[in-house]
């Protein structure tokens, strides 16, 4: 069975600073996407950024972006510039191309420092 | 702006009620999910749906129990609420594809005292 690993319960960075949340996992299957998904306090969970595990190049959005490392199985989340609101739990998540259901890493939760 | 609607945002009731946590959606979906979270914690698929007269369970074991008669309408219903019951519950829905991604409602916060 596949599962996924966040091994930063916490992580805290300086406003501006660049700070990056790891995620590894573990599967069999050569086709797979993987999410980070962003929960600011009380508000609603959201899409980060997505990456399919047939592209070689990494998936960019604005301040955010992805180390994906296909042969180590790890999808790791940097964030540049760092901004108050970026604040909140960031989940990985793993889908199987045959499957529609998501596999949730245990979550880090982000604290910025003004 | 949420284009996925859960209600009631907060929900405090006794041992032993009955209640319906409603999620509407207006993406025309067919994919729709039910997710149990503990504050700060990760999230437990509790049932999903892939489609109108379509219902299976999650990995969390619950006593919980829902419905899809129309495709934008997905309500999770408790027979009888427990403290065990006290969470957060995230209705989620997606597109067809693999690729898509999950949008999610603000979530209901249950107590049950």
């Amino acid at each position: 069975a596949q599962t996924v690993t966040q091994s930063q319960p916490e992580m805290s960075v300086q406003e501006a600073e660049t700070v990056t949340l790891s995620c590894t996992y573990d599967t069999s299957e050569s086709d797979y996407y993987l999410f980070w998904y962003k929960q600011p306090p009380s508000r609603q969970m959201i899409l980060v950024i997505r990456q399919e595990a047939y592209k070689q190049q990494n998936a960019t959005e604005n301040r955010f972006s992805v180390n994906f490392q296909k042969a180590a199985k790890s999808f790791s989340l940097k964030i540049s510039d760092s901004q108050l609101g970026d604040a909140a739990m960031y989940f990985c998540a793993y889908r199987s191309g045959e499957d529609y259901q998501l596999i949730w890493g245990a979550g880090t939760k982000l604290i910025i420092k003004p | 702006e949420a284009d996925i609607y859960q209600t009631p945002r907060y929900l405090v009731i006794g041992t032993g009620k009955k209640i319906t946590l409603e999620c509407s959606q207006t993406m025309g979906h067919d994919k729709m999910y039910w997710y149990q979270q503990d504050p700060g914690m990760e999230l437990h698929l509790i049932h999903y749906s892939y489609g109108v007269n379509s219902t299976e369970k999650g990995d969390l074991s619950s006593e919980s129990t829902v419905s899809r008669i129309r495709t934008e309408h997905f309500p999770l219903t408790l027979e009888s609420a427990r403290p065990s019951h006290t969470s957060q519950y995230l209705c989620a829905s997606s597109d067809w594809d693999s690729y898509s991604p999950l949008h999610f409602g603000n979530g209901t916060r249950l107590t049950v005292t």
